[in-house]
């Protein structure tokens, strides 16, 4: 069975500082996988994706992640953090040929002035 | 507008009285799916369509009913709702293998 693990319940990071948040995977093959971001009272948002080619998928709001098939990682980034990227971010996964996501638990993530 | 619409948005409820959450998607999109949200265990699945008259269980089915009668609608159906049932539902919408597209939420509270 397919699982996603976040690591980190909450991350935190003053404003102006990189961020990463974690996320970890197991399933067969060579999946596809996903990162979305909830703010408050709203629905969740597609940031970006990784189906194939280059290990480092840019995607909105000027973050990033970074594929490691080795370690089996596709941990979300970003060089510069902004308060308003406080929310809840989300790692998801599915297999290719399949539409169903499995989701991790989330990673609250919370940028200080 | 490329969306996905869920009604209500809110509900508050009462054990036992049947209710249906609807969703729609304009985007033409085969596969549908309905998640629930819920603190500590983020989103799982509760069923899912990958076309028409064509449904699935999900991880977490048991007290749901689905259909999908046309491409754009996939309601929810709770026959007998119950207090283990309030949470935050989640409606989306894909191409096969594609992108999930995900409607604004419906909070439901079943006292």
């Amino acid at each position: 069975a397919q699982s996603v693990a976040q690591p980190e319940d909450q991350v935190n990071v003053a404003e102006g500082n990189p961020l990463t948040v974690k996320c970890t995977y197991s399933v067969s093959g060579n999946p596809y996988l996903f990162w979305y971001v909830q703010y408050p009272n709203r629905g969740l948002q597609f940031l970006l994706k990784y189906i194939t080619g280059d290990n480092l998928v840019k995607g909105s709001y000027g973050f990033e992640a970074e594929f490691n098939k080795s370690q089996t990682s596709f941990h979300l980034k970003k060089p510069s953090a902004l308060v308003s990227d406080s929310a809840l971010y989300f790692c998801a996964v599915n297999p290719r040929g399949y539409s169903t996501l499995t989701f991790g638990k989330g990673t609250m993530l919370l940028v200080s002035p | 507008e490329a969306q996905v619409t869920q009604n209500p948005r809110y509900l508050i409820t009462v054990t036992g009285k049947k209710l249906t959450v609807t969703c729609s998607q304009n985007m033409n999109h085969e596969y549908m799916s309905w998640y629930r949200q819920d603190p500590g265990l983020g989103l799982r699945q509760i069923y899912y369509s990958m076309n028409v008259e064509v449904t699935d269980k999900g991880d977490v089915p048991e007290g749901y009913k689905v259909s999908r009668k046309e491409k754009r609608n996939f309601p929810l159906i709770l026959e007998s709702p119950s207090p283990n049932q309030t949470s935050l539902y989640f409606c989306a919408s894909s191409f096969r293998e594609g992108t999930q597209y995900f409607g604004p939420g419906t909070r439901l509270t079943v006292l």
